[in-house]
């Protein structure tokens, strides 16, 4: 067990709909980064923010947005849902942006 | 061309066989290494972390780094049925806050 959580373990929904993602860091760290992991993309950099603040920023599409609140945990919007966003979504949490990442078990999202 | 490249696999070996997984990278600013494994459904968790060429070792398992090559390598020893899963590779650049994964190596150890 890493010490992250991630709710819920599955998510069906339907194309166009929007869901939310939710990620609590482990004690202490103030980093928390989220990663997509699709059979063909592998797995993909999103969105890092560290202590409420966006830090990074990989292939994140408009339709998706992040956030972290005050208490560190951070939550995923995932908008206009298509079929192709269906994939295995992880955070990670880390004390700072060099150290070692530690990841949740992931969301897995399916979009029908 | 993606910045980490690595072999998907599959990979099938008896027990007890020494294992070399490989990656390479395009990229000479990447300064730190990582090898995670991941269960199936289940998150990637870290084995490995590397910043300078050379070996470091940990068990059964030692990371390798040439950045001369840009070439990074796992290898295990004596190799067990719970090894078997899947091995990612993963560079973070200095100054950089995300990590760049390889595609992952399917890894099954036959008992």
């Amino acid at each position: 067990d890493s010490g992250v959580t991630q709710t819920p373990k599955h998510l069906i929904t339907a194309t166009g709909q929007r869901v939310t993602l939710r990620c609590s860091p482990r004690s202490g760290d103030l980093s928390v980064y989220w990663y997509q992991q699709s059979l063909d993309q592998g797995l993909q950099f999103l969105i890092q923010y560290y202590n409420g603040e966006e830090r990074a920023k990989g292939n994140i599409l408009e339709r998706f947005s992040a956030q972290q609140f005050p208490d560190l945990h951070s939550e995923l919007n995932l908008s206009s849902l298509e079929l192709g966003d269906s994939a295995l979504y992880f955070c990670a949490s880390s004390v700072d942006w060099s150290d070692t990442q530690y990841f949740g078990p992931g969301t897995r999202l399916t979009v029908l | 061309q993606k910045e980490v490249e690595q072999d998907p696999g599959p990979l099938s070996v008896p027990e007890g066989a020494i294992v070399s997984l490989n990656c390479t990278y395009s990229n000479s600013a990447f300064q730190y290494f990582m090898w995670y494994r991941q269960y199936s459904r289940k998150g990637p968790e870290l084995l490995m972390y590397t910043y300078s060429s050379g070996n470091k070792e940990d068990g059964r398992f030692t990371a390798q780094v040439d950045k001369s090559s840009k070439y990074i390598s796992l290898f295990i020893r004596d190799s067990q049925p719970s090894d078997s899963a899947t091995y990612l590779c993963a560079t973070l650049r200095g100054g950089a806050q995300k990590l760049v994964f390889g595609q992952g190596t399917r890894l099954t150890i036959n008992p």
